[in-house]
């Protein structure tokens, strides 16, 4: 089974804090993904990276940053997390190619207070 | 025009009862579909793949119409465990990340 690990499930941080929040998969999958869900608002896609360094904007970047040092390996970082960034952040991963689908993490619930 | 539509629902059904999903795409280049399940504050996960041919997977049955741009998915004698939101993923082009998500649809089985 693929298995897409997120470090952190539950995190209650301040208002300018940084955080990070930790992704790894375990199916050389070569895309990952940062999403976030909100009531109403649906699965949003914050960035993305289909290889090792390299990385794409998604529809809502603001405030956010990634890095993707080793293939399993994808990390989300609030520079300076804002009470707007409360939410449930999904990493997400899969193989290039028609057909092949995407595998999510079991989500991190970050309250920014 | 949103990329990916679905009726948000909820869905009121008993035990028993058949339910239809609807989900409409706009991008005419899509080539893959999917439908997820998601439970109250869990992760989406893969319920079935779409295919042109429409495919079964016991009491699962998911269509994709090309032609009217939509795909659907049937469930015969819900259960109470089936309670939960369904999600339509679309995918353009084949680089794995041109994918597009309906925002779900509500689905409560009630005894």
């Amino acid at each position: 089974d693929v298995k897409v690990t997120q470090s952190s499930r539950y995190l209650v941080k301040r208002t300018g804090e940084k955080v990070f929040l930790e992704c790894v998969q375990d199916m050389d999958h070569e895309n990952m993904f940062w999403y976030r869900q909100d009531p109403g608002l649906g699965l949003r896609l914050i960035y993305f990276s289909y290889d090792v360094k390299m990385k794409e904007k998604g529809d809502i970047p603001e405030g956010y940053s990634v890095s993707r040092e080793k293939k399993e390996r994808f990390s989300l970082i609030l520079e300076s997390a804002s009470t707007n960034q409360t939410s449930m952040y999904l990493c997400a991963s899969s193989w290039t190619g028609t057909g092949n689908t995407i595998y999510f993490g079991e989500g991190s619930w970050l309250t920014v207070v | 025009r949103k990329e990916v539509e679905q009726d948000p629902g909820p869905f009121n059904v008993p035990e028993g009862a058949t339910v239809a999903f609807n989900c409409t795409y706009s991008n005419s280049a899509s080539q893959s579909f999917f439908w997820y399940r998601q439970d109250c504050r869990k992760e989406p996960k893969l319920l079935m793949s779409v295919y042109s041919s429409g495919n079964e997977d016991g009491r699962f049955t998911a269509q994709l119409n090309r032609a009217s741009q939509y795909i659907s998915l049937l469930i015969r004698d819900s259960k109470l465990s089936d309670s939960a939101t369904y999600l339509c993923v679309v995918k353009v082009g084949d680089s794995g990340y041109a994918l597009n998500f309906g925002k779900g649809t509500s689905l409560l089985v009630t005894p």
